[in-house]
């Protein structure tokens, strides 16, 4: 069964850290860039980061350059979201995504991340 | 960064009408638009890809166009498991990707 199953959301304070996982089966994750993308309580889609198949290159918004850091095993067929500094406005729904042709042809469930004092 | 805005915000349907969704780009994306269906509680859904292709399981009532700068998605008899939140999202200038805020589609 193709899905992605995304775990490790949880509550914390600002300034606290977090690690994402998103567990992929049924297609071949070592051949597939893949994405995060969070949505905020009653707001649109906000994509996150990138990384390419092989972890060459990796990509992030600015809103989480520098305190966010996407990351894979291959090995393993997870993806990962390591969260630091974390503020109120990181507050979401995290996703993951499979990239193809640049567009996200599959999804997970998300994990929710609420970052309050 | 390039900016997608879709109008409008919210579209009141009746079940088996027509939906025409719009979707504007800050600059040409040329036909490098996908559309995304989304539930209240579930994970967002590729509907159309290319501008105009739909996605593999995805019924013909879904219809994509345009290329540039401005997009339509419509869907041609709402059913009522269409009743949703729509996105349109860019992926020809990237990073980053980039999505617009959202078309509801209700029940009239």
């Amino acid at each position: 069964q193709v899905q992605l199953v995304e775990s490790g959301g949880a509550v914390v304070q600002p300034g606290g850290s977090l690690r994402l996982s998103c567990a992929a089966s049924g297609f071949t994750f070592s051949g597939y860039g893949m994405h995060w993308v969070r949505q905020a309580p009653g707001k649109g889609l906000e994509w996150v980061a990138f990384i390419r198949s092989d972890g060459s290159n990796k990509y992030y918004a600015d809103s989480v350059k520098g305190r966010f850091t996407i990351s894979r095993d291959n090995s393993k067929n997870t993806l990962y979201l390591q969260m630091n500094s974390l503020r109120v406005e990181d507050t979401a729904v995290y996703y993951c995504a499979k990239n193809y042709g640049r567009y996200f042809d599959l999804w997970g469930r998300g994990t929710l991340v609420s970052v309050s004092s | 960064e390039i900016v997608m805005t879709q109008s409008p915000a919210t579209l009141s349907v009746s079940p088996g009408e027509r939906a025409t969704l719009s979707c504007r780009a800050s600059q040409s994306v040329s036909s490098n638009l996908a559309w995304y269906q989304q539930k209240p509680g579930q994970a967002p859904r590729l509907l159309v890809f290319g501008a105009s292709t739909r996605a593999t399981g995805i019924p013909a009532r879904f219809s994509g166009s345009g290329s540039g700068t401005e997009f339509t998605l419509t869907i041609s008899s709402l059913q009522s498991e269409d009743f949703a939140v729509y996105y349109c999202q860019q992926y020809n200038n990237w990073p980053p990707w980039t999505f617009g805020q959202g078309t509801k589609v209700e029940i009239k």
